[in-house]
């Protein structure tokens, strides 16, 4: 059973360009999580989802960004109109209805 | 707001030596929680969960973890680090219905010296 399935692992963008991050959840799972991983900073929850609905998206930045998990395909974070301070790692993970959370191996975000 | 604090920012120890990680929640309902681990240059993984039962939860690699709900806390514990539990360690908080998120704290830097 292959893990969550992140790509691209590393990302670089200009400022000013659009960043896509893509997540296969595991097979099996229905639920989707993004979350933002800054130096010394931890873990930041951004959005979680489920097929075709967003269920919780109180820690996306109100402008720029945009998830969305259809109901074929990956799950895909979008990021509009990079700035530096967007430069991050940005971690996926899936789990089925409920209990533990399964995490990909990350994609590295570097606005230059 | 659901938070997790985890006090220690950054613990070296030399080998052998005992571990333990403070980790305390705020949330206002019914938890599951969680430690997880970041080895360098890799995703995380989980060590341990706490649902229901015993508070005293046992995981994976010698680790163990006690929930005292008066306290809000999930501490991690482990007797005898080894070299190779060099890793960053992250408690995490949900709630227990469906459909809520899991919110981690800031994370702890282990460094274990052979």
């Amino acid at each position: 059973n292959a893990g969550v399935m992140q790509n691209p692992r590393h990302l670089v963008r200009r400022r000013g360009q659009e960043a896509r991050l893509r997540c296969s959840p595991m097979k099996g799972h229905s639920h989707v999580y993004w979350y933002r991983q800054l130096p010394e900073e931890g873990l930041k929850f951004m959005v979680y989802l489920q097929k075709e609905n967003i269920i919780d998206e109180s820690g996306m930045p109100k402008e720029r960004f945009s998830a969305e998990f259809p109901k074929e395909g990956p799950s895909i974070l979008r990021i509009q109109q990079v700035v530096r301070g967007d430069s991050a790692a940005y971690f996926c993970a899936s789990s089925p209805d409920t209990g533990e959370l399964f995490f990909g191996e990350g994609s590295r975000l570097t606005v230059l | 707001a659901q938070s997790v604090s985890q006090h220690n920012h950054h613990v070296i120890l030399s080998e052998a030596a005992s571990l333990e990680l403070g980790c305390n929640y705020s949330y206002g309902g019914t938890v599951n929680l969680f430690w997880y681990v970041q080895y360098p240059g890799q995703h995380l993984q989980l060590l341990l969960k706490y649902f229901s039962g015993d508070p005293l939860v046992k995981g994976i690699k010698g680790f163990e973890a006690e929930f005292i709900k008066s306290k809000f806390s999930f501490n991690l514990r482990k007797p005898s680090v080894q070299w190779s539990d060099t890793a960053e360690y992250f408690c995490a908080v949900r709630g227990n219905q469906a459909g809520t998120a899991l919110i981690f704290g800031k994370g702890t830097t282990l460094s274990v010296s052979s």
